[in-house]
């Protein structure tokens, strides 16, 4: 069965430091893989979704960039947080079968305070 | 573009009695439709989805939605709600993406607090 994991599952970060979130899935084979953050008490915000290797899409322009160095590999990087960055970061993936259309599947998250 | 409304920002049942979770939605084609639940502090878990056929559909944990297509909605019911069903709950659209990315576009929640 497909698991995705994500660590580290809770950061705590001053302003202007880096970050790197990660995000891996097993048992599946080219996932297309996503990035969301939710905020405090709001609904979740896609920020980067992958369908390959090396192709990485944004779809809100901000301080946080994503690659995807392997097959089941996302990661989300930032090289000086903002205090806006503080919020629930949650990996995804999916398949999208030949004809259709596939459900999305949740990591665990990861609880970033900025301070 | 696509959109999702749950107009419910919070509710509180209780245990025992029966829930419905309002969800309207925009979109120019054939909807893909979800409703996924949080607890907190966790990744959000997939209830239930809706891509075609019977508009009633059936899901996890007892739950159920019922897409209505002249109304736009998809709202998520249960006949009778446990304390373990305090959660956020989401309403997704499924949009068509770029290189066949699945995109979902997600309401802003509906906080479901269950009364003793």
């Amino acid at each position: 069965s497909q698991t995705i994991h994500q660590w580290p599952a809770t950061l705590v970060q001053p302003v202007g430091s880096p970050l790197s979130l990660e995000c891996t899935v097993e048992g599946t084979s080219n996932p297309n893989l996503y990035w969301y953050r939710q905020a405090a008490g709001r609904g979740l915000q896609l920020l980067f979704y992958s369908v390959g290797i090396g192709q990485i899409s944004s779809e809100v322009p901000q301080n946080l960039s994503a690659s995807r160095p392997q097959d089941r590999q996302f990661i989300l990087s930032s090289k000086k947080l903002l205090l806006s960055d503080s919020g629930f970061y949650l990996c995804a993936w999916s398949v999208f079968p030949p004809g259709g259309y596939n459900e999305q599947f949740f990591g665990p998250g990861t609880r970033l305070t900025v301070l | 573009a696509q959109s999702v409304t749950q107009p419910d920002i919070h509710i509180t049942v209780s245990e025992g009695a029966s829930l419905e979770l309002r969800c309207n939605y925009s979109y120019g084609a054939t909807p893909y439709l979800f409703w996924y639940v949080q607890s907190p502090g966790q990744g959000l878990q997939l209830l239930l989805k809706y891509f075609s056929g019977d508009t009633l559909v059936q899901g996890i944990k007892g739950f159920e939605a019922e897409f209505k297509r002249s109304q736009s909605s998809f709202n998520l019911r249960k006949p009778s709600v446990h304390w373990s069903d305090a959660a956020e709950y989401f309403c997704a659209v499924g949009a068509r993406g770029y290189s066949s990315a699945s995109k979902i576009i997600f309401g802003s929640g509906t906080r479901l607090s269950i009364r003793p």
